[in-house]
């Protein structure tokens, strides 16, 4: 099976402008998480996906916002970029269940997104 | 709330000796803990899991870890470091029977094993 693949890989933007980052899942995975990673802060999350809805959100401003689609694509966007939201932006699948995930995540190589 | 520890941002090993990195979580209920680990310029990869049953998980590349509910403590051992094992380790933690996005991760510990 492919892994999960996240494009583009590195991207350079300026303060101001937005961008869109699109995640594809593990074929059957159902649940996408979206992480941001900064060497100050670790690893912080979010959002949560499943089958198109989001189910969980972390303490990010409304300028990050994302979608799922029927395919269980994800993509996220953050509008108004700001100098801090220089980070690597990691997808996560797993297979998701109503009921409750047991399953590990799987994670992409991520966006590595630096702002100018 | 539930929360992860990895009291030690570092540690230091000599090939073929044993490690540990530690993990301390909190959460009501039942735990669901992960462990990962990430190597430069790439994204995590799952270890090893507990879920229930078994106190000792064996994981991927000669990894395992002990959960011991007493001291709520998820530590990530192996019995013979190799060099290849320098990379940064994360714990993780969900409640039991909620889904992926309720996991909180710990701060990540490097792990630098010396020849």
């Amino acid at each position: 099976k492919a892994g999960v693949t996240q494009t583009p890989r590195y991207l350079i933007k300026t303060r101001g402008q937005q961008v869109t980052l699109s995640c594809s899942p593990i074929s059957g995975h159902r649940s996408v998480s979206w992480y941001q990673q900064t060497p100050g802060q670790g690893l912080q999350f979010l959002f949560e996906y499943f089958s198109e809805t989001q189910r969980n959100k972390g303490n990010f401003p409304g300028r990050f916002s994302g979608r799922q689609f029927s395919n269980s694509r994800s993509e996220m966007n953050v509008s108004t970029l700001e100098l801090g939201d220089s980070a690597l932006y990691l997808c996560a699948s797993s297979l998701g269940w109503t009921s409750g995930d047991y399953n590990e995540q799987f994670f992409g190589p991520g966006t590595r997104l630096t702002v100018l | 709330a539930q929360s992860v520890a990895q009291p030690e941002d570092q540690v230091n090993v000599a090939e073929g000796n044993p490690l540990t990195v530690k993990c301390t979580y909190s959460v009501s209920g039942n735990p669901y803990l992960f462990w990962y680990v990430q190597y430069p310029n790439r994204g995590l990869q799952f270890l090893l899991k507990y879920i229930t049953g078994d106190n000792l998980v064996k994981g991927s590349y000669g990894f395992e870890a002990e959960f011991n509910k007493s001291q709520t403590s998820f530590h990530l051992k192996k019995p013979s470091a190799l060099v290849s094992d320098s990379a940064l380790y994360f714990c993780a933690v969900r409640k039991a029977k909620t889904n992926a996005g309720k996991s909180t991760f710990g701060d990540g510990t490097t792990l630098t094993v010396k020849p």
